[in-house]
């Protein structure tokens, strides 16, 4: 069974770089297209974006400040997002569709963690 | 981007009522629809995707119909761990988009 769990600072400064990690168990991440989503309570659920083993989409109103990698060895992705805001604290979520690949519908999520963006 | 619209905000109902919740998108998406439920604390749930297919291991309680532009989430007959929010998500175009939610409270 698939398992996904962020980690990373819960508190970022403003001007700052957010940066957090998502671990995945159960499974190997050379397959499927690995997202990230957040949840604030102004916004509701935005879609980050995803990266794969050759490529990047990411959401147009966040892609000036974002920035996803994957590292193979570890079993890890991760997000950076840049020159963060109030605007940017949320609850991140790192996410995976289904297996069978039948659509960008988010069977696997890891538990959230929430980043708060304060000096 | 498709703005994914939902009704309504929230819901009282009782266990065994028949519960319906209403997505609209802004424009066609065709099937690409899917649903997710959400507790406190917790992260959303996949219910339903390509719009009326039922994700492994969700009750059959749970169904979902709709294409095009409009879409329903029923549960038929709505049990205790059934109160929790409900979402809409679009999979058909980029940025992917979610509804803003529907609430189930208990009655």
């Amino acid at each position: 069974q698939v398992q996904l769990q962020e980690s990373g600072p819960g508190l970022v400064k403003p001007s700052e770089t957010l940066s957090l990690t998502c671990t995945v168990s159960g499974g190997s991440i050379s397959s499927y297209y690995w997202s990230w989503i957040r949840q604030s309570p102004g916004k509701g659920l935005e879609w980050i974006g995803y990266i794969y083993y050759s490529g990047t989409n990411y959401n147009p109103s966040l892609k000036s400040r974002v920035t996803m990698s994957v590292d193979t060895s570890k079993n890890q992705f991760s997000l950076k997002l840049s020159s963060v805001t109030a605007a940017d604290t949320a609850v991140y979520y790192c996410a995976r569709e289904r297996a069978d690949s039948s659509g960008y519908y988010y069977a696997y999520w890891g538990q959230g963690t929430l980043v708060t963006v304060s000096s | 981007d498709i703005q994914m619209t939902q009704s309504p905000s929230s819901v009282s109902a009782s266990i065994g009522d028949r519960v319906t919740i209403t997505c609209r998108a802004s424009q066609g998406i065709s099937s690409w629809l899917a649903w997710y439920q959400q507790k406190p604390g917790k992260a959303p749930k996949l219910l339903i995707f390509a719009a009326s297919s039922l994700q492994s291991g969700v009750p059959s309680r749970f169904s979902g119909s709709g294409s095009g532009t409009d879409f329903t989430l029923t549960i038929s007959s709505l049990q205790p761990e059934d109160f929790a929010t409900y979402y809409c998500q679009q999979a058909n175009t980029f940025p992917l988009t979610f509804g803003g939610g529907t609430k189930v409270e208990i009655k």
